[in-house]
């Protein structure tokens, strides 16, 4: 069964740094692209990340280009997410989602096929 | 970046019905249109890709349409398990999500 696990959530203050990972299995994980997805309580998801199978394209969502770092590790089927700079309205339920295809910039028909449960971020002083 | 619409915000049925969601895009996606599905407290499942593709594990009864700029999911008939929030989303221009549509129970 194909399963994405999150960690390191929790609570942290205005300004201040937090890394959360993701921990994946039942699927060949170097063939596919991964994404962070983020979801502020009653609102709906937001692409924040994605990087690509070999790790060598990734974007960001404007909201938080310049402050937030992809990465992954095939060798241990993880993908992390270094969240710096974090704002108040950085705080959601973030997501590790797996894409259907290898990259996500060129394959349009792709999706978000496989979803984590999620790690809450809370950003508060 | 491509703005998703959806409507309605809520949809109130009973089961059996048929529910007709809408997406409209502010400009041409193609056919380059997902949709999924939230039940509260769980996380988004895909149902639909490529506008009218079903993903795996997805029933029958649920149904994509459409190209370009307005889309739409069809729930045939409503089974209890369907009420639920649906969101579509587009990856031909950048990469968004709709708004939302809660379908409720009458």
């Amino acid at each position: 069964e194909e399963q994405l696990v999150e960690s390191g959530g929790g609570l942290v203050q205005p300004g201040r740094s937090l890394r959360v990972s993701c921990a994946a299995s039942g699927f060949t994980f170097d063939n596919y692209a991964m994404h962070w997805v983020r979801q502020a309580p009653g609102k709906g998801p937001e692409w924040v990340s994605g990087i690509s199978w070999n790790g060598l394209i990734v974007d960001y969502a404007d909201s938080v280009k310049g402050r937030f770092t992809i990465s992954r590790d095939n060798a241990k089927n993880s993908l992390h997410l270094q969240m710096n700079s974090l704002r108040v309205e950085d705080m959601a339920l973030y997501y590790c989602v797996k894409d259907s295809g290898p990259e996500w910039i060129g394959y349009p028909r792709d999706a978000f096929d496989v979803w984590g449960q999620g790690t809450l971020v809370t950003v508060s002083s | 970046e491509v703005v998703l619409t959806q409507s309605p915000a809520t949809l109130s049925l009973s089961p059996g019905e048929r529910a007709t969601l809408s997406c409209r895009a502010s400009q041409s996606v193609s056919s380059y249109l997902a949709w999924y599905q939230q039940i509260p407290g769980q996380a988004p499942r895909l149902l639909i890709y490529d506008a009218s593709k079903r993903a795996t594990g997805t029933p029958a009864r649920f149904s994509g349409s459409g190209s370009g700029t307005d889309f739409t999911l069809t729930v045939s008939s409503l089974e209890p398990e369907d009420f639920a929030v649906y969101y579509c989303q587009q990856r031909s221009n950048g990469l968004t999500f709709g708004g939302g549509t809660k379908v409720e129970i009458k």
